[in-house]
């Protein structure tokens, strides 16, 4: 059974950079059929998608984060990260890491989620 | 990249039937059959129940349904049930190979 699972600091401050990592297990990130990706929703509201992820390095971001935002793969631990820079408190969310089937809207596997506040 | 529009909430009574609608624009939902719909609970991560339009994953209940007309995608759920109540979203792929959400229905079952 696939399992992501979101790590890294809840709290960060203004003008930092956000850090997280998804650990997948039971399956190969290396897998040429999906992209892996991050979601977003800040409390109380609405999903946002972030940014994907191949297993061989091609991103697709938000062009409204894209200014500030890396995802990157790293295949020898099984793992994808996201790095947000300069970060204010709009940026306050559950942060979901997720996978994609290629060609498809099928983003069958999500992480639990892990919530990381910006404040000082 | 401007967010699918969807209903705020909608309501039924157990055993009915509701549909939340899904409109964006011919460069999203009316352009790719990349549509998907999502089932959230809260404090829960989100559970696909629908792709690619029409498709339904492994577990997901048959009442469970969609459908897209021009540059709107449907969610219709059948006999509906107290724990169907959750949020619900849409999601498509754009022309700038990106991904756009819906704002989210919050179905109430009366």
């Amino acid at each position: 059974q696939l399992q992501l699972q979101e790590s890294g600091p809840g709290l960060v401050k203004p003008s930092e950079t956000l850090s997280l990592t998804c650990t997948v297990s039971g399956g190969s990130i290396s897998s040429s059929s999906y992209y892996w990706g991050w979601i977003r929703q800040p409390p109380g509201k609405g999903l946002e998608w972030i940014g994907n992820i191949r297993y061989s390095g091609n991103t697709y971001y938000n062009a409204s984060l894209k200014s500030r935002v890396t995802i990157s793969v790293d295949t020898s631990k099984n793992q994808f990260s996201l790095e947000m820079r300069s970060v204010t408190a709009t940026d306050t969310a559950v942060y979901y890491c997720a996978r994609r089937l290629m060609d498809s809207g099928r983003r069958d596997y999500w992480g639990q989620g892990t919530l990381v506040t910006v404040s000082s | 990249q401007s967010a699918l529009t969807q209903p705020a909430s909608v309501s039924g009574s157990p055993g009915q039937s509701i549909t939340i609608s899904c409109t964006g624009t011919s460069s999203d939902v009316g352009g790719y059959n990349y549509v998907s719909w999502y089932q959230q609970y809260p404090g829960k991560a989100p559970k696909l129940i629908i792709y690619d339009v029409t498709n339904r994953p492994s577990g997901v209940s048959n009442r469970f349904s969609g459908s897209k007309s021009d540059n709107t995608a449907s969610l219709t759920i059948s006999g509906l049930q107290a724990e169907d109540e959750a949020d619900y979203y849409c999601n498509s792929y754009t022309s700038s190979r990106a991904w756009v959400f819906g704002g989210g229905t919050k179905l109430t079952v009366l």
